[in-house]
């Protein structure tokens, strides 16, 4: 196991399609978190799993993004009918709880790209 | 509402210069503070957390309850210092979500 690892690394689309990306967190962490980072701005927390239960949403997320982990292992963030606004670097990491607190490890992100 | 300000986009020092990113912080309950770090073209990582009161590759960061600050500091800076650091905020209890500063890029020269 690398790590905690994302798909698509980058991904363009125009305005107003969906785009779902993937996060395959460490195997034996049971959370998992999405951010998004837009430029010059941290990361901002989106939401959270704890296995397959999703525990914390943020207001940040619309209900224009769902996120999913059906399995309690890789998770999706989906977007419908993107907006230029959604442009920005999504991260996702993982944890295991209970363990060292606040250890959580980042995967690459995606770039998100709307035209 | 939980707050992290890092007040410097960038800080640059010469190389063996003391080094000393700052971080202030705004929370009603009890803070778990960290410092992430991001190396060029690397992912994010955990450098240090305040509650293991540790020295990871000669940063230290010292939690004072009374500035509500969380600086992070080392005496000699190296050229591998070079990187984007952000303070983070957790939740007590739950250790879930992060807030996390804007960042300061920290750039050492010869």
């Amino acid at each position: 196991d690398t790590g905690v690892s994302q798909d698509p690394r980058h991904k363009i689309t125009k305005r107003g399609q969906n785009v779902t990306f993937r996060c395959d967190p460490i195997s034996e962490h049971n959370r998992l978190y999405w951010y998004r980072q837009t430029l010059g701005q941290g990361p901002e927390f989106l939401t959270y799993f704890q296995n397959e239960a999703q525990l914390e949403k943020s207001r940040l997320l619309s209900d224009r993004f769902s996120a999913e982990r059906p399995k309690g292992s890789f998770s999706t963030l989906e977007i419908q009918r993107t907006e230029q606004g959604d442009s920005a670097m999504y991260l996702c990491a993982s944890s295991l709880e209970p363990g060292p607190r606040g250890e959580q490890y980042f995967g690459p992100g995606t770039r998100l790209t709307v035209t | 509402a939980q707050r992290v300000t890092q007040p410097e986009k960038l800080l640059s020092v010469f190389k063996g210069a003391p080094v000393e990113l700052k971080c202030n912080y705004s929370y009603s309950g009890s803070p778990e503070l960290f410092w992430y770090v991001q190396y060029s073209r690397q992912r994010l990582q955990l450098l240090l957390r305040h509650i293991s009161r540790e020295s990871i590759k000669g940063f230290t960061a010292d939690l004072n309850k009374g500035e509500t600050s969380f600086h992070l500091k080392k005496p000699f800076a190296q050229e591998e210092d070079s990187a984007m650091y952000y303070c983070a905020l957790g939740n007590t209890g739950t250790a879930s979500k992060l807030t996390f500063g804007t960042g300061t890029r920290l750039q050492v020269t010869l």
